[in-house]
């Protein structure tokens, strides 16, 4: 019973330097999510795909792109790292049920360190 | 601008019941009550919701008043394990298919 699957779980980059952090699921959830996490702060929202085919941008899209590569997989891209983006990174996904409760399940996080 | 507002921290000893408090004063008739904790720097993991029932299941209850404005989470059993950063969610993004999380409450179970 996988979840939701993250790689990497660290990296490290130099600034100006480009990455692709992977998110998988499977349990056949239309909705996916992407977050980080500051030290001693609560999540926020980078972007979020409603289902396959669509992407939004969440509270904090600057710096960032996704992909919705199928049902399964919700990519976040970071084209040229900045140090400000040294965080935790966390993918979610969720299927709205049908009284309207979002119940998501999230991965294990992927720890980004931008020198 | 969360709506929701939890006390930054709390404390309990293990074996007694947790009750951790939640004001959303502001929140709309169909919007569901979230309780999600994260433990040290894992992934956050869901606990309960509710609408207008109080609920229970393996891990909490969930206490809402009649006029929705306050829940209440109650561990009943805190164990050290239980010790986590608690958050209540009741604001979603515009779309209305995100969840917006903020700072939760830090509870600290001790022996």
């Amino acid at each position: 019973n996988a979840g939701v699957t993250q790689t990497p779980k660290f990296q490290v980059l130099k600034t100006g330097q480009s990455m692709t952090l992977q998110c998988a699921q499977d349990m056949n959830h239309n909705s996916m999510y992407w977050y980080r996490q500051d030290p001693g702060m609560g999540l926020r929202l980078i972007y979020y795909s409603a289902s396959e085919g669509t992407t939004d941008k969440g509270e904090v899209p600057n710096g960032y792109n996704v992909s919705r590569l199928n049902k399964r997989e919700f990519s976040l891209r970071l084209e040229s790292a900045a140090p400000s983006q040294t965080s935790v990174y966390f993918c979610a996904s969720s299927e709205v049920s049908s009284s309207g409760a979002n119940v998501l399940t999230f991965g294990a996080g992927s720890r980004l360190t931008v020198l | 601008d969360a709506k929701t507002t939890q006390p930054p921290s709390m404390d309990c000893a293990e074996g007694r019941a947790a009750n951790l408090p939640c004001n959303h004063s502001t929140i709309s008739g169909n919007e569901y009550v979230y309780w999600y904790r994260q433990i040290h720097s894992q992934g956050p993991q869901y606990i309960i919701h509710g609408l207008k029932n109080n609920e229970t299941n393996e891990m909490a209850s969930l206490i809402i008043t009649e006029d929705r404005k306050s829940s209440t989470l109650i561990l009943p059993h805190a164990t050290l394990r239980d010790t986590a950063v608690y958050y209540c969610i009741v604001r979603v993004n515009q779309a209305g298919t995100a969840l917006i999380f903020g700072k939760g409450t830090t509870l600290s179970v001790s022996s």
